[in-house]
């Protein structure tokens, strides 16, 4: 148990569909993270919440939008998404600390986008 | 914003051998820089980390340096195992919270240990 857990852990969609990501974790954090993997850009950190407050939007289009109900719950709603966003989506927690902390990354959702 | 560089991209050794990647960062404001691997197939796992106030730090057959001055820092396996086969991450990040506080990464290196 790792205490990150990722649901789907693959999907796959149309462009034309909307589908959402979830993410718990078990480990008593406060910061909940997305970060996309794909080829061209391992580990891109997309959206960032601290106390269930979004502190940082990576220029990330609107078809992507994040919503962080209380500190262990993270979803990431998808819709209208294009082929090129297919690509693993990771989530992580942490505890935020002035100085860097550990991230603990769930198995992440593999979505293909058809 | 931190841009942090990773190379090489790919890395091939044999058992036994010694192996390292190098990573540079560009804000010299940061002070926290881990290190990732992921296995096929599974989540990055933190694996060693070093803050700026010191210049190397070492657990078991993996070391970390920091070279502040000339902001890079590396990393260092002895003994190569078919286990370490994997990529690694590096990443910066700096002081307080928002957005100099969160994880940048750099792009990988694959680690190959041939047996």
């Amino acid at each position: 148990e790792t205490g990150v857990t990722q649901t789907p852990r693959h999907l796959v969609m149309g462009m034309t569909n909307k589908k959402s990501l979830k993410c718990e974790q078990h480990l008593g954090h406060n910061a909940m993270y997305w970060y996309k993997q794909s080829a061209k850009k391992p580990l891109e950190l997309m959206f960032v919440y601290n106390f269930k407050e979004q502190t940082e939007n990576n220029s990330v289009p609107s078809r992507f939008s994040p919503e962080c109900p209380n500190s262990s719950h993270l979803f990431l709603h998808l819709h209208t998404l294009q082929p090129e966003d297919s690509a693993l989506y990771l989530c992580a927690s942490s505890q935020p600390t002035v100085a860097g902390g550990e991230l603990f990354f769930g198995e992440g959702s593999r979505l293909t986008v058809l | 914003g931190e841009n942090v560089e990773q190379h090489p991209s790919t890395l091939s050794v044999q058992e036994g051998d010694s192996a390292v990647i190098k990573c540079t960062y560009s804000d010299s404001a940061s002070n926290y820089f881990p290190w990732y691997k992921q296995e096929l197939g599974k989540r990055p796992q933190l694996i060693i980390d070093i803050r700026s106030n010191v210049g190397e730090k070492k657990d078991q057959r993996i070391a970390v340096t920091l070279n502040k001055t000339a902001k890079h820092f590396s990393l260092h396996i002895t003994e190569t195992q078919p286990e370490d086969s994997a990529v690694y991450f590096c990443a910066a990040s700096g002081p307080g919270g928002g957005s100099q506080g969160n994880l940048i990464f750099g792009k990988g290196t694959k680690l190959s240990v041939k047996p």
